[in-house]
């Protein structure tokens, strides 16, 4: 139990083009998802946080315009990288609590290059 | 100061040796403790979770909380080559809502070595 699938797990995309990034919670309802960005031999960096049918609440210094982040149902969260750039290639991850719980089940990454 | 210190490693142990992680935190609200495991490449997988001080074991992964000295650790027993990975321990604050942010450690390099 307890599976969260994120899809793509790689994505290449042209500079200026906009990806977009699916987390979907497969047998359990996610009141809340996270979205999360990890540089090579670093902890996670909390971008975002969601809830369902509300607007989601950004990091410090994490760009609302940029990362748009949807949350339209409670076993799906999209994250869409507008506008990438090189400086924009890292590794997302999503997260996602089962409602009443206080733990996390991470998604297996999306690895992102912008060329 | 961090709110959550762990030692990055890296840690290099013969295969089945048992093998100890931990982690310190400085605040005091923090209430669930969780342990991760995070392969190359991949998206962290949780291992152990726990709520109160004390002990919790599964098979051969052990979580220990002590929240008096604020210390946590999880310990490995009978370390295999598919244990490496890095180790990310986590933790919370008790909510109202569900879904409260993590705090994670920077998490500990292991090489466990045939």
């Amino acid at each position: 139990g307890a599976v969260v699938s994120q899809h793509p797990s790689w994505v290449i995309c042209k500079s200026g083009t906009s990806v977009k990034i699916e987390c979907r919670s497969l047998d359990f309802q996610a009141t809340t998802m996270f979205w999360y960005r990890q540089f090579p031999k670093q902890s996670l960096m909390l971008m975002a946080t969601s809830n369902e049918g509300s607007k989601a609440t950004y990091e410090q210094g994490v760009e609302k315009d940029k990362f748009l982040i949807n949350h339209a149902s409670l076993t799906l969260s999209t994250l869409t990288v507008t506008s990438a750039h090189p400086e924009d290639s890292s590794f997302y991850i999503c997260s996602a609590a089962p409602w009443g719980k206080n733990i996390q089940y991470f998604g297996a990454g999306t690895r992102l290059s912008v060329l | 100061q961090k709110e959550v210190e762990q030692d990055p490693g890296p840690l290099s142990v013969p295969e089945g040796a048992i093998v100890s992680l931990n982690c310190t935190y400085s605040n005091s609200a923090f209430q669930y403790f969780m342990w991760y495991r995070q392969y190359s490449r991949k998206g962290p997988e949780l291992l152990m979770y726990t709520y109160s001080s004390g002990n919790k074991e599964d098979g051969r992964f052990t979580a220990q909380v002590d929240k008096s000295s604020k210390y946590i650790s999880l310990f490995i027993r009978d370390s295999q080559p598919s244990d490496s990975a890095t180790y990310l321990c986590a933790m919370n604050e008790e909510l109202e809502t569900s879904g409260s942010r993590l705090t994670f450690g920077e998490g500990t390099q292991l090489t466990v070595n045939p």
